[in-house]
């Protein structure tokens, strides 16, 4: 089985911050990577699929990198509105559509 | 509006079943693949089930595998997850999600562009 990992698990930021989250597969999965945002008591809403592709309606300060087994998510500059929990998800192979750990971006 | 609605969650003792549902509205739900995905309280998501639109290819995350059962009814727009053999570690916030299968060049992206707002099931005695 496909094991995602993020790092860090957590980070502190201020507004205006280039933010970047790692996440990595434990073997080869391509460029079938996407990248979800959570915020509390809500659905998670899709940013990035396939690795970089960005999805409609999402603000252009997120960007998608990587193929194989690394991957990153930056925000180029932090806004409010963006202090949330963020997962990487893999469409490779089983066990399908595994989601990384999570990474909860908060203010410092 | 697109949209996804679940419903069916609750209270319900170990050992037990509970059926959700999740009612599609926006889109045509026929021609989309869906997923369930939960989230257990104070943590990540875990992928549970698949289904692809005709119900010709489903899926299960081995921790449901044998208890769960994932089906669809496309001229009710509608999803549904049996749940038996219930256990407290699946309690959770329950999501259903579509697959916007993405085209990428030549391959196709599976990625969950809808979601619904979650229902949440609690097993305890």
């Amino acid at each position: 089985d496909i094991q995602m990992t993020q790092s860090p698990s957590s980070l502190s930021a201020s507004v205006g911050d280039r933010v970047t989250i790692t996440c990595r597969a434990s073997q080869s999965i391509s460029s079938y990577l996407n990248w979800y945002q959570q915020k509390p008591g809500k659905a998670p809403k899709l940013l990035i699929y396939a690795a970089s592709s960005l999805q409609s309606g999402v603000p252009s300060r997120f960007s998608g990198s990587g193929s194989g087994t690394d991957f990153t998510l930056t925000i180029s500059s932090l806004q409010p509105e963006d202090f949330a929990t963020y997962y990487c998800q893999q469409s490779y192979s089983t066990p399908l559509f595994a989601f990384g750990p999570g990474t909860k971006v908060d203010i410092k | 509006e697109v949209q996804l609605v679940e419903s069916g969650g609750g209270l319900v003792q170990p050992g037990g079943s509970l059926r959700l549902s999740c009612a599609a509205s926006g889109f045509t739900f026929s021609s989309y693949s869906m997923n369930w995905v939960r989230q257990a309280p104070g943590k990540g998501l875990e992928w549970v089930s698949y289904i692809s639109s005709s119900s010709s290819t489903i899926y299960y995350a081995d921790s449901v595998k044998g208890r769960f059962t994932i089906s669809r009814d496309n001229a009710k727009n509608s999803l549904y997850l049996q749940m038996n053999s219930l256990r407290a570690e699946d309690t959770a916030v329950y999501y259903c999600a579509r697959d916007a299968a993405f085209k990428v060049t030549v391959t196709t992206n599976s990625a969950f562009d809808i979601w619904g707002q979650g229902t949440m099931v609690t097993v305890s005695s």
